[in-house]
């Protein structure tokens, strides 16, 4: 069974920093490509970005509003992916849940991941003083 | 502020069939895949459809897919009162560089 565990948030003041953790198992962590996306209270998923397996150079990439203080990285030996969050606003207020893309496709663009399966249950991240 | 938009709400009556559109643009919607996931109150979401119209193993097919130009839609048959959460579309903008979602439309099973 595939799973991604999330941990890590919890009540933050604003300007803190926090690491959020995805325990992976159930598929080949080191062959996939792990995303993070956010979703506040009463609104849509907000995508943060993701990082790609050691094959691609574990490359990274953004959303446009999260290039700076959002930084993903990975381990392959525990299966674990990480979200680093720094200088936390309040509208980082959200639960953040780590995903596994569904089949890559490769364009003119480049390789899209554009759907994800399965969800776990996130973790909540609260920035308030 | 959403790229691609949803009604914010729908509602019909159980077994009746409702239909929730997402509206995009060229660098989304229309050349690229569109999924749909469900999230039910006080859940996470769940893979509906993806790839415009496909629908993963244990969705039942009174869940269907379409899209035309730069609009997609989710079509819900035989409607149930289980049936009752947020529906959220998602797909690829190649001028962002990056998985947008919509903002999510309510159904009410009356």
């Amino acid at each position: 069974e595939v799973q991604l565990v999330e941990s890590g948030g919890g009540l933050v003041q604003p300007g803190g920093s926090l690491k959020l953790s995805c325990a992976v198992s159930g598929f080949s962590f080191s062959l996939s490509a792990i995303h993070w996306v956010r979703q506040a209270s009463g609104k849509g998923p907000e995508w943060v970005g993701r990082i790609r397996s050691k094959a691609d150079m574990y490359a990274t990439a953004y959303a446009a509003s999260m290039i700076g203080r959002f930084t993903i990285s990975r381990d392959d030996l525990t299966h674990t992916a990480y979200l680093q969050i720094n200088s936390l606003k309040s509208e980082d207020t959200a639960v953040y849940y780590c995903l596994r893309p569904g089949v890559a496709r490769i364009t003119n663009s480049g390789v899209i991941e554009d759907w994800f399966d399965p969800w776990g249950q996130g973790t909540l991240v609260t920035v308030s003083s | 502020q959403s790229v691609l938009t949803q009604p914010p709400s729908v509602s019909a009556a159980p077994g009746q069939k409702v239909s929730i559109s997402c509206s995009g643009s060229s660098s989304n919607i229309a050349n690229n895949f569109v999924s749909w996931y469900q999230q039910l109150p006080e859940t996470a979401p769940r893979l509906l459809i993806y790839e415009d119209d496909q629908r993963p193993s244990g969705v039942p097919d009174r869940f269907s897919g379409s899209k035309s130009g730069t609009s997609a839609t989710l079509d819900i048959a035989g409607l149930r009162t289980g049936d009752e959460a947020d529906y959220f579309c998602g797909t690829w903008d190649s001028s962002l560089s990056a998985v947008v979602f919509g903002v999510g439309t309510k159904l009410t099973v009356l």
